[in-house]
């Protein structure tokens, strides 16, 4: 059972270059979402997808779109990165459906904008 | 939107010994408290959760509580081992108030724990 994929695992990327970081799930979870850790502000929800077809906007979604064609895929795109986009993102999946359902996380892209 | 604000932001304890951490939200209406550990290099993982009808939980070593008229909740681990070494978050949900709002968490800034041997 592989969970939630990331891909790539770190990546260095010039400024204003378009960068794609894909996420795969193989749970059949209808809810996915894409955080940024950095340090000392915890994680920070960027977008989110309630089930295949819809997006909507978290606490940090400027400089970032998404798409859900599927249900397994949720890629976040950086459409021109920029260095404050410098970040741990990590994408995650859940059930969806209640309020109470498990956050499954994926191991990470770590993300350089020089 | 909410809040949540979590203290301290790291802490060494001695194996053997109890670790708390404390989190305050600000959304009265939050209803679901969840705990998440992260170890080096991976993704965070669920410990332990709370919902907003229930005062504590316990499992294990973990236990978390819930002051709903205080709006704050804590983990405490008990008899600390090494392997317990992680950042761990808290986090919170929103009631749902708006169905198309989703299972959205807010997380607080996380901390380092770091047990002695």
């Amino acid at each position: 059972i592989a969970g939630i994929t990331q891909a790539p695992t770190s990546q260095i990327l010039a400024a204003g270059r378009r960068m794609t970081l894909r996420c795969t799930q193989d749970m059949r979870h209808n809810a996915m979402y894409w955080y940024r850790q950095d340090l000392g502000l915890g994680l920070r929800l960027i977008h989110y997808s309630n089930t295949a077809g819809t997006t909507g906007k978290g606490e940090v979604p400027d400089g970032y779109s998404v798409s859900r064609a599927n249900t397994d895929d949720f890629p976040l795109t950086l459409a021109s990165a920029v260095p404050s986009q410098t970040s741990v993102y990590f994408c995650a999946s859940s059930e969806g459906g209640t309020d109470y359902n498990e956050q499954f996380f994926g191991p990470g892209t770590r993300l350089t904008v020089l | 939107g909410e809040n949540v604000e979590q203290h301290p932001s790291t802490l060494s304890v001695q194996e053997g010994d109890s670790a708390v951490i404390k989190c305050t939200y600000s959304d009265s209406a939050s209803n679901y408290f969840p705990w998440y550990k992260q170890e080096l290099g991976k993704g965070p993982q669920l410990i332990i959760d709370i919902r907003s009808n229930v005062g504590e939980k316990k499992d294990q070593r973990i236990a978390v509580t819930l002051n709903k008229t205080a709006k704050h909740f804590s983990l405490h681990i008990t008899e600390t081992q090494p392997e317990d070494s992680a950042v761990y978050f808290c986090a919170s949900r929103e009631g749902f108030r708006i169905k198309a709002a989703g299972n959205k968490l807010t997380f607080g800034g996380g901390t380092r724990v770091l047990v002695k041997p």
